[in-house]
């Protein structure tokens, strides 16, 4: 199994709250992805990492922003929760961004009450 | 509008027997694609890929099928065993270049009849 830890692994908060999900990776992987999970949707790309200091927006990133200071490290925040934004999100690692398999961790589930 | 489409929410197989699950595309931009099968409370696992290049790739009991004149791939799963139930999801990625950013289907449940 790909070496990807998820934290926290439950949270339940307030609308309006700032929430942070950590994504940690021991592959020393250049690529790292959040993604969220919903009913209806698949699984569907917030943002990515291309490497250190370098983001970019999938399609689902209104309301979200994201850093990686070191390449092991991916943190997802939501600045302000919203109801909308209840969801399990996973984090994903892959060597680079040419046409392979991206592996995952095991999920954050996120309620916002 | 869904890119990446499993028309079929769900599937029932008998033990030993083959599991078909279906996928639809409607960009021909996307030139790979992937099947993952996903338990619950884990993370989605990888089983097979397929470049746009091919037509068929094989590991041990897992195939997919790939018609790109139809957009459509499948993944045959001989023999069906109990410890195959999940949710399967199929992901396309290279529309504009994109190599790296997968389009997944919205999954089938499979369930695997001891």
């Amino acid at each position: 199994d790909a070496g990807i830890t998820q934290s926290p692994r439950h949270k339940v908060t307030e609308t309006g709250t700032p929430v942070t999900l950590r994504c940690h990776q021991t592959e020393n992987h250049r690529y790292m992805y959040w993604y969220r999970q919903d009913p209806g949707h698949g699984l569907r790309l917030i943002h990515y990492s291309y490497g250190v200091k370098d983001t970019d927006k999938g399609e689902v990133s209104d309301g979200y922003s994201v850093s990686r200071s070191k390449t092991e490290d991916f943190l997802l925040t939501l600045e302000s929760a919203t109801s909308s934004q209840t969801s399990v999100y996973f984090c994903a690692i892959s060597e680079d961004g040419q046409n392979q398999p991206q592996h995952f961790g095991d999920g954050t589930r996120l309620s916002i009450l | 509008d869904q890119q990446v489409k499993q028309n079929s929410p769900s599937l029932s197989v008998q033990e030993g027997r083959i599991s078909i699950l279906n996928c639809d595309y409607t960009n021909s931009m996307f030139d790979y694609f992937l099947w993952y099968k996903k338990y619950p409370a884990e993370g989605p696992t990888f089983l097979i890929s397929i470049s746009s290049i091919k037509d068929k790739n094989e590991d041990g009991r897992f195939t997919v099928f790939l018609n790109k004149s139809a957009k459509h791939l499948s993944l045959h799963i001989v023999p069906s065993q109990p410890g195959d139930s999940a949710v399967y999801f199929c992901a396309a990625s290279g529309y504009g270049g994109a190599t790296n950013k997968l389009i997944f289907g919205t999954g089938t449940l499979l369930a695997v009849q001891p």
